[in-house]
């Protein structure tokens, strides 16, 4: 089975742009996270989709937004950018097992978004 | 509400020798526990999990880890280090109570030639 898979790998933008980052998840996986890593804060879960509806959500303003296709590929977008905004925006597949559950998340290899 | 903590924020280990990265956990209802492994400018890659039987999980690239109930930890572990073990270690954790995955703030591991 093809990873998962985001695009674009980089992108340079600047303050007051927006930005849109894709994410095509594993064959057969419904639930889509969307995660910011940074040096400074780590790694924050910003979202989290499942069948096209929004499951979770993490502390993010809400210039951060996202959304889940019925193919399952998710977006995610960025609006008014700021500096604080450049980081590895990564995205998980994974299945979601009885009871609701998240199994093991996959990973793409991450969109490097530079705010300059 | 659920958390985990990987309590250094880097390990340095000799190539050949054993190697642990400590991960700690507080959850509501029955923890599922995770290791992710990170390389420079790579995304994450799953490692092992536990969800439910032997207390020790066998996974990727010879790493196992414990599951310890009682101290609420579930550490990563190998016999041998390996100087291609040197990336950072992500543990997280669910439950059967709440679908969200809490991650840890990583674990950078270097491991010495």
């Amino acid at each position: 089975k093809a990873g998962v898979t985001q695009t674009p790998r980089y992108l340079i933008k600047t303050r007051g742009q927006q930005v849109t980052l894709s994410c095509s998840p594993i064959s057969g996986h419904r639930s889509v996270s969307w995660y910011q890593q940074t040096p400074g804060q780590g790694l924050q879960f910003l979202f989290e989709y499942f069948s096209e509806t929004q499951r979770n959500k993490g502390n993010f303003p809400g210039r951060f937004s996202g959304r889940q296709f019925s193919n399952s590929r998710s977006e995610m977008n960025v609006s008014t950018l700021e500096l604080g905004d450049s980081a590895l925006y990564l995205c998980a597949s994974s299945l979601v097992v009885a009871g609701g559950n998240t199994d093991t998340q996959y990973f793409g290899p991450g969109t490097r978004l530079t705010v300059l | 509400a659920q958390s985990v903590a990987q309590p250094e924020d880097q390990v340095n280990v000799a190539e050949g020798n054993p190697l642990t990265v400590k991960c700690t956990y507080s959850v509501s209802g029955n923890p599922y526990l995770f290791w992710y492994v990170q390389y420079p400018n790579r995304g994450l890659q799953f490692l092992l999990k536990y969800i439910t039987g032997d207390n020790l999980v066998k996974g990727s690239y010879g790493f196992e880890a414990e599951f310890n109930k009682s101290q609420t930890s579930f550490h990563l572990k190998k016999p041998s280090a390996l100087v291609s073990d040197s990336a950072l270690y992500f543990c997280a954790v669910s439950t059967n109570r709440d679908d969200k995955i809490i991650f840890g703030k990583g674990t950078r591991l270097h491991i010495l030639p």
